[in-house]
């Protein structure tokens, strides 16, 4: 059974520190990795889709990794705003083409 | 090209009754899929249709079941309503598994 964790729970940084958000996986047959972004109360956003077959993805100040053989994600988030503040969650595809999730990151960027 | 729209955004109900949730799927979307997240919690997978089909379900009961139309647009049912139903109802389209899905801003149901 595919299980999806996120560390940390929550973090809290300085404004312009650069920062990683980590994801693992237990079971490596997924067709891609995805990574969104939730405010509170509200919908989720998509941030970045990494394919099983990539090993990144690029958007802005954002960058994805992806090491499936480790069962691993990293979300790196370049010079942070106040604006960043937000859960972030990340969810793969499994081989039933089910979205499973983590628990998401709480982050807080203090001006 | 419209994103995805779910409606209403909140809904209070009272235990034991029925609910029904919609959602309209993105443009050239045919596959729709339910999320159930509680508060503080990642998203949960209810089911997922694709092309009118059930073609996945997670662990919730019968007393939760769907329909998606012709259009691709689709309804989430949820009989006998529980206090633990209490959630935040997602609902997400993708037009294939190397796409991703797109997701709707939800709805907010509270069961008294």
């Amino acid at each position: 059974k595919q299980e999806v964790t996120q560390i940390p729970a929550a973090l809290s940084v300085p404004e312009g520190e650069n920062l990683v958000l980590n994801c693992s996986f237990t079971d490596s047959a997924i067709y891609n990795l995805q990574w969104f972004r939730q405010d509170p109360g509200k919908g989720l956003t998509s941030l970045l889709l990494i394919q099983s077959s990539q090993r990144e993805q690029t958007s802005g100040r954002l960058n994805a990794s992806l090491d499936k053989s480790s069962g691993r994600s990293t979300l790196y988030i370049a010079a942070s705003q106040p604006g960043d503040s937000a859960t972030y969650l990340c969810a793969v595809l499994d081989s039933n083409y089910q979205l499973i999730w983590g628990a998401g990151t709480k982050l807080i960027i203090k001006p | 090209e419209t994103g995805v729209t779910q409606s209403p955004t909140h809904l209070i109900k009272t235990r034991g009754q029925q609910v029904t949730l919609r959602c309209s799927s993105q443009s050239g979307h045919n596959t729709v899929s339910w999320y159930q997240q509680a508060l503080g919690q990642g998203p949960q997978f209810i089911f997922q249709y694709y092309r009118e089909e059930e073609n996945g379900r997670g662990n919730f009961p019968p007393r939760f079941s769907g329909l998606q139309f012709p259009n691709y647009s689709s309804e989430l049912n949820v009989n006998a309503l529980e206090l633990d139903d209490s959630a935040l109802y997602l609902c997400a389209s993708s037009s294939g598994q190397n796409y991703g899905y797109t997701f709707g801003s939800g709805t907010r149901l509270t069961v008294v």
